[in-house]
């Protein structure tokens, strides 16, 4: 079945430093989705992409959706406390009640103030 | 604010009752609903698929007999623990997908964190 990489499994960096994960798939997706989840909270989405080469910014967040649509990476800019938690990528590759959403393992991020 | 809201946040029950959880699409129509299971520090489990009015579709090894899924409405959706047992405390997630704004996307509700005794 379809797989999503995502890496780096976990990240521990200082406040202020930028910060950059990926994710790959041996599959095409038509649409890449970031989310974030705090413990014991439901995913939060950060951002949406729907196009090949698409470039959305969120406040410090950026986001692109690769060119071969196989992958896609987040990055968040000048690091604060608050950016603690875990990332998900989150790939699918159909609409309607097709194409269910494929998860990547999630990216632990630390930010030490 | 939130976008899909999940009823109750946490239950504690004993082992053989029945649990219900709402999940709720709070401005927009969502055509299909997601259950998901979350074990701790890993990733969601799809669990089941739901549209409006029509029989869920679940993930092979999620029995739909212990599992109930009523999707009621376009925006209301609801799972049922059936005679729980403590191997299915877990953190129950669901999800919304629809149009909201111009585009299809998908939004999560905060979780259900599900004990049992």
């Amino acid at each position: 079945g379809q797989q999503l990489n995502q890496s780096p499994q976990s990240m521990f960096i200082q406040e202020g430093e930028d910060v950059s994960m990926n994710c790959t798939s041996s599959s095409i997706f038509n649409t890449w989705l970031w989310y974030k989840q705090d413990p014991g909270e439901g995913p939060v989405l950060l951002i949406a992409l729907y196009k090949a080469g698409e470039l959305t910014s969120n406040g410090r967040l950026t986001a692109q959706f690769g060119i071969t649509r196989k992958d896609s990476f987040l990055n968040i800019s000048a690091s604060i406390p608050s950016d603690v938690g875990i990332y998900f990528c989150a790939g699918r590759n159909g609409g309607g009640s097709q194409g269910n959403l494929i998860f990547g393992k999630g990216t632990k991020l630390s930010v030490k103030p | 604010g939130a976008v899909v809201s999940q009823h109750p946040s946490r239950v504690i029950c004993k082992s053989g009752t029945s649990v219900k959880i709402e999940c709720r699409s709070l401005d927009f129509q969502a055509t299909t609903m997601f259950w998901y299971r979350q074990f701790p520090k890993k990733s969601l489990m799809l669990m089941a698929t739901s549209n409006e009015g029509s029989k869920a579709t679940y993930e092979q090894g999620v029995e739909k007999d212990k599992f109930l899924i009523n999707h009621a409405s376009l925006t209301l959706s609801t799972l049922t623990v059936t005679s729980a047992h403590p191997e299915d405390s877990s953190f129950y997630i669901c999800s919304a997908r629809g149009i909201r704004g111009s585009e299809e996307t998908q939004y999560f509700g905060p979780g259900t964190r599900l004990l049992v005794l």
